[in-house]
């Protein structure tokens, strides 16, 4: 399958500073790139899906404020967490779908490790 | 609003099959069945994905029933490493390319668990 990494695997930063988490496609160019956020002992919750070289299109209830999403490449989307807070503490994960050919649609989502935020 | 109802836990002995129900009774005719799993703390892995007839891959077959109301996910002979969440999702199927039609929303899936 296809390869998706996130830099950092983990971060610990202090309340009210800023933290931005890259995605890439290694060896694939994805068109649609998504962003989740999990919390301990729940599941996936989706955050945004954003589109290369166009705007994220927000969850209900996700303030796209202060979760800053950009997609400028086909293989690179970062997630800035602004004026992070301890309830932003999540493990969050983005997931990357690429379009193959015509008439053969490659659709798969494939899902980076994750990157685990901690705020204190 | 999950579409798909999942049991909570399982358990299975290493070496035997693990066979993994889903129900998803709304299912539409323009749905796919997908399973991921997810190892704790890590990413969701994709398994195997189908429309209405019989699939199989390295890793695992599924199952459709013929009014694709319901699905089960077989791990033919399952390892300790196996040991995961195990998500079923229904999700449209979309060929058009570049939107977010065809998200994968995610419900508490299975825990599986393969003890020795």
């Amino acid at each position: 399958g296809a390869v998706v990494s996130q830099h950092p695997s983990w971060v610990i930063c202090k309340s009210g500073t800023s933290v931005k988490i890259e995605c890439r496609s290694l060896d694939f160019q994805a068109t649609t790139m998504f962003w989740y956020r999990q919390f301990p002992k729940q599941s996936l919750m989706l955050m945004a899906t954003s589109n290369e070289g166009s705007k994220a299109t927000y969850e209900q209830g996700v303030e796209k404020d202060k979760f800053l999403i950009n997609h400028a490449s086909l293989t690179l989307s970062t997630l800035t967490v602004t004026s992070a807070h301890p309830e932003d503490s999540s493990f969050y994960i983005c997931s990357a779908r690429a379009w193959g050919t015509s008439g053969s649609p490659y659709n798969e989502q494939f899902f980076g490790p994750g990157t685990r935020l901690t705020v204190l | 609003d999950a579409k798909t109802t999942q049991p909570p836990s399982m358990d299975c002995a290493e070496g035997r099959a693990a066979n993994l129900p889903c129900n998803h009774s709304t299912i539409s005719g323009n749905e796919y069945v997908y399973w991921y799993r997810q190892i704790h703390s890590q990413g969701p892995q994709y398994i195997i994905h189908g429309l209405k007839n019989n699939e199989t891959n390295e890793m695992a077959s599924l199952i459709i029933t013929e009014d694709r109301k319901s699905s089960t996910l077989i791990l033919p002979h399952a390892t300790l490493r196996d040991t995961a969440v195990y998500y079923c999702i229904v999700r449209p199927w979309n060929n058009a390319g570049g939107t977010s039609y065809g998200k994968l929303t995610f419900g508490q899936g299975t825990i599986l668990t393969v003890h020795p």
